[in-house]
């Protein structure tokens, strides 16, 4: 079965613009998190997707946004870009993502922002 | 709230077997994880422990858990070069999702 797909894997961006990581979950899987992972911060909960329903929601502004899709692959969105959203960004899935599923992490995007 | 906490860095000799420990703060955690991340590379599920059981074996993995003192400890016999990597341990709430907090890793160094 193959794992979580992330893509792109690398992405170099300038402060200002935006941009869409996307995510494709295990086959079957219908949960889909994301998470940012930095030097200073470490990793922290993005968001939470359920059957195309954002379902639970971490302490990032507005800018930070995602949806899913019926087929459960999700996107990630960033808009007006600031040098502190440089890192790595980690989508997870999970079955139904509730207590005690295990979440399964993709290889992650790292992007740059300058 | 929440807090995970683990100690930075942890240096062994291979053959040797390592501990990597972890402490938490909410009472409500019912389910802990350990996972793996090698350079460059997402993270890699290694085990887990429901809050009611104080040990879970898997191979070379002996993970612990002292609920009163909110400790939980890896440990990785016969330690090997390829161990080499940052170790996180994770906690989900009783909140009924499976939202991870993470402390912030410890970096393991094993020694031929």
């Amino acid at each position: 079965k193959a794992g979580v797909t992330q893509t792109p894997r690398y992405l170099i961006k300038t402060r200002g613009q935006q941009v869409t990581l996307s995510c494709s979950p295990i086959s079957g899987h219908r949960s889909v998190s994301w998470y940012q992972q930095t030097p200073g911060q470490g990793l922290q909960f993005l968001f939470e997707y359920f059957s195309e329903t954002q379902r639970n929601k971490g302490n990032f502004p507005g800018r930070f946004s995602g949806r899913q899709f019926s087929n459960s692959r999700s996107e990630m969105n960033v808009s007006t870009l600031e040098l502190g959203d440089s890192a790595l960004y980690l989508c997870a899935s999970s079955l139904n993502g509730g207590q005690g599923n295990e979440q399964y992490f993709g290889p992650g995007t790292r992007l740059t922002v300058t | 709230g929440e807090d995970v906490e683990q100690s930075l860095f942890l240096s062994v000799r291979e053959g040797d077997s390592s501990v990597i420990n972890c402490t938490y703060t909410d009472s409500s955690s019912t389910y802990l994880y350990w996972y793996k991340q090698e350079p460059g590379a997402g993270l890699q599920l290694l085990t887990y422990i429901f809050s009611n059981m104080d040990m879970k074996q898997d191979q070379r993995l002996t993970v612990l858990l002292n609920k009163k003192d909110k400790h939980l400890s890896l440990r990785i016999a016969d330690t090997q070069t390829g161990d080499s990597a940052i170790y996180f341990c994770a906690e989900t709430s009783n909140s009924g999702y499976s939202t991870l907090t993470f402390g912030k890793g410890t970096m393991l160094l094993v020694s031929p």
